[in-house]
């Protein structure tokens, strides 16, 4: 089976940076996604890890440890329209081809 | 433009009924999936399919059913059968590369009434 756990919620002030992390145990892997979703919308595509290190695009940065099963989405000069849900998601080819299984995100509240 | 289009967008169905979510995607891609969220929870795998007429279970196919007789459609029923049916339903394809990312429909919001 899999397991993927994330914080529930975090929150957070506008202009800092915030890290969510991701741990995983999965019987294979191959790759692993960030999404944001906002309340009743679908999610969006952050960042894609499958090799170990950091992978930056503008203000998010996304990290990946194979041999720890770890991950974290790091978001700098929070705004305010970074409230959302951050969602981890796994692909492992053992237990599901070629979808993702996600854990049950990270809620997060950014104040003023 | 491509894209992936999951019709109705809102769907109330009375206990008992089966009801059937559709999910088009021009996008040419081969791998399509279904996911349920509840309030608060992340995305579970309903069914997913990687190629016409063929489709797999996900963690919770129970009360579910899908076909894919054509590559850019995946149509999900809901049957009598799911106990607790109301929740939000999102429908996504992919291509078959390692770090393809998926492009989501809109969601489907059923409520049983």
């Amino acid at each position: 089976g899999q397991n993927i756990d994330q914080p529930t919620e975090m929150t957070a002030t506008e202009g800092a940076i915030v890290q969510i992390n991701c741990t995983y145990q999965t019987s294979g892997f191959n790759g692993l996604f960030w999404y944001q979703q906002h309340a009743g919308e679908a999610p969006t595509f952050l960042s894609y890890n499958v090799l170990d290190g950091l992978e930056e695009k503008g203000r998010f940065s996304s990290f990946l440890s194979r041999s720890k099963g770890y991950s974290y989405l790091l978001l700098k000069e929070l705004q305010m329209k970074d409230s959302a849900s951050y969602l981890c998601a796994v692909r492992d080819p053992n237990q599901a081809g070629t979808a993702l299984i996600f854990g049950k995100g990270t809620t997060l509240s950014v104040s003023s | 433009d491509g894209g992936i289009t999951q019709s109705p967008k809102y769907l109330f169905r009375k206990e008992g009924q089966n009801v059937t979510l559709s999910c088009e995607q021009n996008l040419n891609h081969d791998a399509m999936y279904w996911y349920r969220q509840d309030p608060g929870q992340g995305l579970r795998l309903i069914y997913y399919s990687q190629i016409v007429n063929d489709f797999q279970k996900g963690d919770i196919a129970e009360g579910y059913s899908v076909s894919r007789e054509k590559k850019e459609s995946f149509p999900l029923t809901v049957t009598s059968a799911q106990k607790n049916p109301t929740a939000f339903y999102l429908c996504a394809s992919s291509a078959m590369g390692q770090g393809s990312d998926y492009t989501f429909g809109s969601g489907t919001r059923l409520t049983v009434v």
